[in-house]
């Protein structure tokens, strides 16, 4: 099946500092890609829709300029979390949609931030 | 706006015991809908999709179902293993977008 890899698994920081997550489909392409969040024994709460080659389209409530969302090709979209605070603390989540004719979402392995 | 409840929101069974997870959403206007597993800190891992236009889809021990006319899917897990001990997530698409449900914790107890 198709692989989404995310990386890292897990990344702990300092308060202010910036974070990348990284989001690859490995062995296929995808067009759309999206990036949820998860609280603790909470469902995941999308934060943000990541076209190629376009803006990203935000949820509600969730700051742009707070989390940005780069999809330069077509197998890798990128997550910073800019001067990260305890809050942001979480659990993140990628997937991306195989188009075709199930289309399917395939979800990264997450990544855990703690930021301290 | 699209809202999925999961329940029961957590499950303990003794192994081999067969199982009934559910899954009820409020717009019947979806897509497709989509269980998946999630272990503890980990992302998640597609069990079954099913099209809108489909009743239910089988794979193994699992069979989901959906009656997209009253809102409502199962997943059926038969013989239950210890090894199915993890959070089930059901996500419907009315679009692009995704929603997913509360999750259901389960746990089988060898």
């Amino acid at each position: 099946g198709a692989v989404v890899s995310q990386h890292p698994s897990r990344v702990i920081c300092k308060s202010g500092t910036s974070v990348k997550i990284e989001c690859r489909s490995l062995d296929f392409q995808a067009t759309t890609m999206f990036w949820y969040r998860q609280f603790p024994k909470k469902s995941l709460m999308l934060m943000a829709t990541s076209n190629e080659g376009s803006k990203a389209t935000y949820e509600q409530g969730v700051e742009k300029d707070k989390f940005l969302i780069n999809h330069a090709s077509l197998t890798l979209s990128t997550l910073t979390v800019t001067s990260a605070h305890p809050e942001d603390s979480s659990f993140y989540i990628c997937s991306a949609r195989l188009a075709g004719s199930n289309e399917k979402l395939f979800f990264g392995s997450g990544t855990q931030l703690s930021v301290l | 706006k699209q809202e999925v409840t999961q329940i029961p929101a957590a499950l303990s069974v003794p192994e081999g015991e067969n199982l009934v997870l559910n899954c009820s959403f409020t717009d019947s206007a979806i897509y497709n809908l989509q269980w998946f597993r999630q272990d503890p800190g980990k992302g998640l891992t597609s069990l079954l999709l099913i099209q809108s236009s489909q009743r239910e889809q089988t794979s193994g021990r699992l069979n989901a179902s959906l009656d997209k006319s009253s809102g409502r899917s199962t997943l059926y897990i038969a013989a239950s293993q210890p090894g199915d001990s993890a959070t089930y997530l059901c996500a419907v698409r009315p679009d692009q977008k995704v929603t997913f449900g509360t999750g259901t914790k389960l746990q089988v107890i060898p």
